[in-house]
């Protein structure tokens, strides 16, 4: 099964708080784990990325936790802001050339952070 | 720097009208990819091309076909367009696996 569960479906956060998005899978072989960030009417683009050998991994306000055991990662946007609110998918693909590196995208996060 | 560039942006459909969607990249990647993205939903993969000459079939390839004939393009082609094929067409590529994919501006299609 090459499913990526992602919660929640859409997300209202203070501007200063903090987003946390969640995302599950199911093959272990997974081990590449992006989080992409799209505008409207823009293509994804990627924010950040952990592969499996850390349990966290932070760029600026962004911060990826990954829990290999629970087969779950998530997502922590820091001191949210309205330049923030965009719609936010997990991925994960499997690190292999002859696997084609095919990313499996969770279903997506809308975050709006109201100021 | 063009990086991956999509045409048309828009465009409306016919059922059973035939079109191509165009998909070029100038990074000399060798992964490329064409995902489609439902209202709402996530990115679903339809075909993919891990360099010239190979593709392979994604997660929903029915109704779609696509060549490679160069590292630059990866064309998707719809045969006999049907409603359920309106959504957002993105094309993607990679330099290597497991680093950032690049994506396009996206092809709003609607199929009427």
């Amino acid at each position: 099964q090459q499913q990526v569960k992602q919660s929640p479906q859409s997300l209202i956060v203070q501007k200063g708080g903090i987003s946390i998005i969640n995302c599950a899978y199911e093959n272990t072989a997974f081990d590449y784990f992006p989080w992409y960030q799209q505008f409207p009417g823009k293509g994804p683009a990627l924010l950040i990325a952990i592969r499996p050998d850390v349990s966290e991994k932070k760029e600026g306000r962004f911060t990826i936790s990954f829990n290999k055991s629970a087969k779950q990662f998530s997502l922590h946007i820091m001191d949210s802001q309205p330049g923030d609110s965009a719609t936010y998918f997990c991925a994960a693909s499997m690190v292999l050339k002859a696997a084609g590196n095919k990313l499996t995208f969770g279903g997506g996060t809308r975050v709006l952070v109201k100021p | 720097n063009a990086g991956v560039t999509q045409t048309p942006k828009f465009r409306i459909l016919k059922i059973g009208q035939s079109m191509t969607l165009q998909c070029t990249q100038d990074m000399n990647h060798n992964y490329m990819y064409w995902y489609r993205q439902d209202p709402g939903m996530g990115l679903k993969l339809i075909y993919y091309s891990v360099g010239a000459g190979i593709t392979d079939k994604g997660e929903v390839p029915n109704g779609y076909n696509v060549s490679r004939s160069t590292t630059e393009d990866f064309p998707l082609r719809l045969e006999l367009a049907a409603p359920s094929q309106t959504s957002v067409y993105f094309c993607a590529s990679i330099r290597h696996p497991g680093t950032e994919a690049f994506f396009g501006q996206g092809t709003r299609l609607t199929v009427v």
